[in-house]
C-alpha cells in the first residue's frame, strides 16, 4: 500500500459508455497526476493538478476529462473512448512547493497508485 | 524535447549476478533523476532519487549513479535475486517546474 489508491483496478467498457476512474491519496500531498501506460511505450503524462488547479494538460483528447475536487481526490472521466485508449492508467501524487505562480517539484518523489487497467471494446 | 532511452530493453540473468541497467537522456539540464520498479500489472515504486548536484545514491543492494554532463545514469543491482524480477524505469525531471519524462524501461528476469 503506497498511500495512493486507485479504483477500479480493472474496467471494461464499450465505446459509447461513460465511466470514471478514481484516485485518492492519504499522504497529505498537494499535487496529483494522471499518467497513461500503453504497451511498448513510455509513460505519458496526461494531466497535473496542483492545489486543485490544473497546471498541465498534455494535449489529451477531450474524451478524457479530469476533475480534482480537493487535494486528496482526482478523477478521470471517460466517454466515447476508442480501442486504442486501452491502457494502464496510473495516478501519482507528490508534495510540491508553490511560490507565486511557480511550482517547484524539486526534490520530491512521486508516489504512484497500482493503476486502473482499462479495456475499451 | 527531452528523450530518455533505456538499454537493454530486456535482461535475463541467473541468481547471484551483479548487473547494470543503463539510462541515457538527451538534455543534460535536468533537475533530478528517479529510478522506479514496476511489477507486472502494478503501479510504480520509487527506488532512488538523485538530485542533479549528486553523483550517486544507494539503497541496500541498489546503487544509482548520475553523470549529468554525459547524460547518463546507471542502476547497479548487487547479488541479484528472483524477487528483483520486474521492469525498471528511469525518469528525469527536466527543470524545477516540469514533470517526469520516462524511458520505456528494462524488463529484468532473475532465474533461480
Amino acid at each position: 500500500e503506497t498511500g495512493v489508491t486507485q479504483t477500479p483496478r480493472h474496467l471494461v467498457m464499450g465505446m459509447t459508455n461513460k465511466k470514471s476512474l478514481k484516485c485518492e491519496q492519504h499522504l497529505g500531498h498537494n499535487a496529483m497526476y494522471w499518467y497513461k501506460q500503453s504497451a511498448k511505450k513510455p509513460l505519458e503524462l496526461m494531466f497535473v493538478y496542483s492545489l486543485e488547479e490544473r497546471v498541465e494538460n498534455n494535449s489529451v483528447p477531450s474524451r478524457f476529462s479530469p476533475e480534482c475536487p480537493n487535494s486528496s481526490h482526482l478523477f478521470l472521466h471517460l466517454h466515447t473512448l476508442q480501442p486504442e485508449d486501452s491502457a494502464l492508467y496510473l495516478c501519482a501524487s507528490s508534495q510540491d512547493l508553490i511560490i507565486g505562480d511557480s511550482l517547484f517539484s524539486g526534490a520530491n518523489v512521486l508516489t504512484f497508485g497500482a493503476g486502473s487497467r482499462l479495456t475499451v471494446l | 524535447k527531452q528523450e530518455v532511452t533505456q538499454i537493454p530493453a530486456a535482461l535475463s540473468v541467473p541468481e547471484g549476478e551483479n548487473l547494470v541497467l543503463n539510462c541515457s537522456f538527451t538534455d543534460s539540464a535536468i533537475y533530478n533523476l528517479q529510478w522506479f520498479r514496476q511489477d507486472p500489472g502494478k503501479g510504480l515504486t520509487s527506488l532512488l532519487l538523485i538530485q542533479s548536484s549528486q553523483r550517486e545514491q544507494t539503497s541496500g543492494r541498489l546503487n544509482a549513479s548520475l553523470d549529468k554532463s554525459s547524460g547518463r545514469s546507471t542502476l547497479y543491482i548487487a547479488a541479484s535475486q528472483p524477487g528483483d524480477s520486474a521492469t525498471y524505469l528511469c525518469a528525469v525531471r527536466p527543470g524545477g517546474y516540469s514533470t517526469l519524462t520516462f524511458g520505456k524501461g528494462t524488463m529484468l528476469l532473475v532465474s533461480p
